[in-house]
């Protein structure tokens, strides 16, 4: 079955320094990948998502996930973090087959920015 | 309205009794999830809906676990007999087609369940 595995439960880096959040997937030919975020007291939404053939993904709010097929990685990053990405971020996985479109969340990652 | 909407957003209930969430999707998707978020385990999948059936239902944890979809649009998840494990935040969501990859998901705020 497919799975990511998000490393780390908590994140906290200083605002303006890059954030790192890291997510490995398992090996499966076309990995569809994404990153969802959940503010405080919204929803869950999309971030990103990975498109076949690219090595570099560009999301909303100046996200950005590398997709690394040797290392079977879909980290997520930003250069210069602001107070208002402080949220959980969730690497996602859908399977592959028809009938089997739902998407399987990783444990989460709760980003805090510290002023 | 606009986005998914989900109720009620808190529920408290005394373990044993049963109890009804209810998930309203975005009108026209036809696809329909239902999840769980408990601290520390992330967003577990317990069922799926396209349109009024349920191609896969192997995330319901157990027996007193039981979703339908009515009309292709509203769902109701049912747990009965509740215990003190079902305590978490139920998401819903819901997409326009079956295929999560071009069509996103839209996720309600949640119900929360806590059970005492």
């Amino acid at each position: 079955a497919q799975s990511v595995t998000q490393l780390g439960s908590h994140v906290s880096v200083s605002e303006g320094a890059l954030v790192l959040l890291r997510c490995n997937y398992s090996s499966s030919v076309p990995p569809y990948l994404f990153w969802y975020v959940q503010y405080p007291n919204q929803g869950l939404q999309l971030l990103l998502k990975y498109t076949t053939g690219a090595t570099l993904v560009k999301g909303i709010n100046g996200f950005e996930a590398e997709f690394k097929k040797s290392e079977t990685s879909f980290h997520l990053t930003k250069p210069s973090a602001h107070m208002s990405d402080a949220a959980e971020y969730f690497c996602a996985v859908m399977g592959a087959n028809f009938g089997n479109e739902k998407l399987t969340f990783g444990t989460g990652t709760r980003l805090t920015i510290i002023p | 309205g606009a986005g998914v909407s989900q109720s009620p957003s808190n529920k408290v209930t005394e373990k044993g009794k049963d109890v009804e969430l209810r998930c309203d999707p975005i009108s026209g998707h036809t696809a329909l999830y239902w999840y769980r978020q408990s601290l520390g385990q992330g967003l577990e999948f317990l069922i799926y809906f396209q349109g009024n059936s349920a191609p896969d239902k192997s995330g319901l944890p157990s027996d007193r676990f039981s979703a339908e979809r009515t009309g292709g649009s509203v769902s109701t998840l049912t747990i009965q007999r509740t215990q003190q494990e079902d305590s978490a935040v139920y998401l819903c969501a819901s997409s326009l087609l079956r295929d999560s990859y071009n069509s996103p998901l839209h996720f309600g705020n949640g119900t929360r369940l806590t059970v005492t």
